[in-house]
């Protein structure tokens, strides 16, 4: 069964300065992954997906991630961090036609 | 209007109560989904629906029980609630693609 890790449960970073979120899944066979943000008091909403087109990809509101098989990482980007990036990030990977997904890691950006 | 919707958003109930939670989409797809989220966790499923007639159980269904009225509709009940099952529930669905969407999400409280 995949499982999903998401180093560090908060993250806190500077207006202005990179945003890096972590996400190691454990299968051996490249899955589909994504990343999901969810903001305060809302559901989910697809940031961005891997579904084996490119290893780089694009998102929305300028996020990007990487898809490394041999660290079988999936870590999410941003150049600079805006105080509206704010909110609870999700990875998760398919298992057949279901998610399992990561703990979740909280993106705090200080003025 | 939105294309996932719950209902309640939020509900709060004693210990003991049977109580259901609803879902309802416009998208069209056949596959649904019950998710529960608790701080620290993530999403875990509960139950899943690949079309009317095709009912699963996910990582966390005791306690739980689904009914798939229609394409449309896929209801979630607590036959007696417990304080445990204090959480936040999504509904989610998926079509021929890989992605699922996200209902707002019904906040449960049982005292």
């Amino acid at each position: 069964a995949q499982s999903v890790t998401q180093l560090g449960s908060h993250v806190s970073v500077s207006e202005g300065a990179l945003v890096l979120l972590r996400c190691n899944y454990s299968s051996s066979v490249p899955p589909y992954l994504f990343w999901y943000v969810q903001y305060p008091n809302q559901g989910l909403q697809l940031l961005l997906k891997y579904t084996s087109a490119a290893t780089l990809v694009k998102g929305i509101n300028g996020f990007e991630a990487e898809f490394k098989k041999s660290e079988t990482s999936f870590h999410l980007t941003k150049p600079s961090a805006h105080m509206s990036d704010a909110a609870e990030y999700f990875c998760a990977v398919t298992e057949g036609w279901n998610f399992v997904f990561g703990p979740g890691t909280r993106l705090s950006v200080l003025p | 209007d939105a294309d996932v919707t719950q209902t309640p958003r939020n509900r709060i109930t004693k210990t003991g109560k049977r109580i259901m939670l609803e879902c309802s989409q416009t998208k069209g797809h056949d596959r649904m989904y019950w998710y529960r989220q608790d701080p620290g966790l993530g999403l875990r499923l509960i139950y899943y629906s690949f079309d009317v007639k095709d009912i699963n159980k996910g990582e966390i269904s005791d306690g739980y029980s689904v009914s798939r009225q229609a394409q449309a509709k896929f209801s979630l009940s607590l036959e007696s609630a417990i304080p445990n099952q204090t959480a936040l529930y999504f509904c989610a669905t998926g079509g021929s693609e890989d992605t699922q969407y996200f209902g707002p999400g019904t906040r449960l409280t049982v005292l």
